[in-house]
């Protein structure tokens, strides 16, 4: 499958517990977002980094909430100390920025968090 | 403020009618717009952006600055259409995308 996975697909956990997803994009893509989805609503941009480097995080992204993407290649989201208005569908998609044009953005299945 | 927005939550019609999902939005500066799809246990997928001008599934937006919208439309709307649509922008350059709320398209046969 060459399309953009998550892992896991679906995660429950308790209230202060510590939780990380792993994006795994398209091999090449050389950007790679972190949106965030709620009941009802369109996913809320949360961060994005090309190559290594992030370069953008969203006013949404709480100190609880980190992302890294070490070589390159796929990425981690981990929120530290869960809340229950963590609980959302979290997802990953991943872009080839060239030709002087905004890039396609691919998407994950996407994370399904619940915090009890 | 950049801002999507997607006025209606639920459009529903019959099979064979024609089909308009409006979208307005806010953006200083030259957008890209974008409307993408998502069907019934799918991932979101791209349906058509502004660029390239092109129909997709039978599905046409045009983008226009004055009125600040990119509506999408079908002449005849077919069953396999229903799924949740969401229009969205960046910037010319890419980045992250602004959502609307989405339009969720029902069409009854």
């Amino acid at each position: 499958d060459t399309g953009v996975s998550q892992n896991p697909r679906h995660k429950i956990t308790k209230r202060g517990q510590n939780v990380t997803f792993r994006c795994d994009p398209i091999s090449e893509h050389n950007r790679l977002y972190w949106y965030r989805q709620t009941l009802g609503q369109g996913p809320e941009f949360l961060t994005y980094f090309q190559n290594e480097a992030q370069l953008e995080k969203s006013r949404l992204l709480s100190d609880r909430f980190s992302a890294e993407r070490p070589k390159g290649s796929f990425s981690t989201l981990e929120i530290q100390r869960t809340e229950q208005g963590d609980s959302a569908m979290y997802l990953c998609a991943s872009s080839l920025l060239g030709g002087g044009a905004a890039d396609t953005q691919y998407f994950g299945p996407g994370t399904r968090l619940t915090v009890l | 403020a950049q801002r999507v927005t997607q006025p209606e939550k639920l459009l529903s019609v019959f099979k064979g009618a024609p089909v308009e999902l409006k979208c307005n939005y806010s953006y200083s500066g030259s957008p890209e717009l974008f409307w993408y799809v998502q069907y019934s246990r799918q991932r979101l997928q791209l349906l058509l952006r502004h660029i390239s001008r092109e129909s997709i599934k039978g599905f046409t937006a045009d983008l226009n600055k004055g009125e600040t919208s990119f509506h999408l439309k079908k002449p005849f709307a077919q069953e396999e259409d229903s799924a949740m649509y969401y229009c969205a922008l960046s910037g010319y350059q890419g980045g992250k995308l602004i959502f609307g709320q989405g339009t969720e398209l029902s069409v009854k046969p």
